[in-house]
């Protein structure tokens, strides 16, 4: 059975950094076309992809937030890692981390964590 | 960005009837190399995660009812549940997977009558 699990702060503050791990099992991103992504999502609003990382460590990023976004991989741990600084109330949101599709070229999500809620506020 | 649209924004059908949900992208999501969409379809129930229905525009994931199909190719595509049920009540997303980002559609809410 695959899980995945989000953790992290559930309130950070304007200008601060987010560190949210992704904890999973049932797979292994040492695997191929394993993959593991970052998708938020605003309270009553639409989802939006953030990030995705293969497990030959090639990395995707959201183009309009590239420059403050970082993934990486623990194999170790099973754990996957998203920062995003410079946060901002407009970055309030469910974050879900998701195993993508094991299929070659496939960038759907068939397994999602049930997801955690951060609140950016001073 | 490939812009996803969806429509209509909400939908309200009676138990056991057909619902139609389309999707539009802003371009082709269409790859020459080899013929496939790189369009997927989710369904949210309320206060619950994503679940993957469709992939590559008309696959159905595993253990998703065969109610649930979707045809399309290019810019254009289609959900169709073919007979209502209860549990169907749910925000239904497309999202393009061929270029990044890899955008969602605003959401679909379907309820029922």
């Amino acid at each position: 059975q695959i899980t995945l699990k989000e953790s992290g702060p559930t309130l950070v503050k304007p200008t601060q950094t987010l560190t949210l791990t992704c904890t999973f099992s049932g797979f292994s991103l040492t695997t191929i076309p394993e993959g593991v992504g970052w998708i938020r999502q605003p309270p009553g609003k639409a989802l939006e992809w953030l990030a995705l990382i293969h497990w030959d460590d090639d990395k995707h990023y959201s183009p309009s937030l590239k420059n403050r976004l970082s993934i990486t991989k623990d194999t170790s741990k099973n754990q996957v890692v998203l920062t995003m600084t410079n946060m901002d109330p407009v970055d309030t949101a469910t974050y879900y981390c998701a195993r993508k599709l094991a299929l070659p070229g496939n960038r759907a999500f068939d397994i999602w964590g049930q997801g955690t809620m951060v609140t950016v506020s001073s | 960005d490939i812009v996803m649209t969806q429509s209509p924004d909400s939908l309200t059908v009676s138990l056991g009837e057909r619902a139609t949900i389309n999707c539009k992208s802003s371009q082709s999501v269409l790859h020459s190399s080899n013929d496939k969409n790189y369009l997927a379809w989710y369904q949210q129930r309320p206060g619950q995660p994503p679940n993957l229905l469709i992939y590559w525009a008309s696959t159905r994931e595993s253990g998703v009812p065969d109610r649930f199909s979707s045809s399309g190719s290019g810019t254009d595509f289609t959900l169709t549940i073919s007979s209502l049920q209860a549990e169907d009540v749910a925000v239904y997303y497309c999202q393009q997977y061929y270029t990044k980002p890899y955008t969602f559609g605003q959401g679909t809410k379907l309820e029922m009558k």
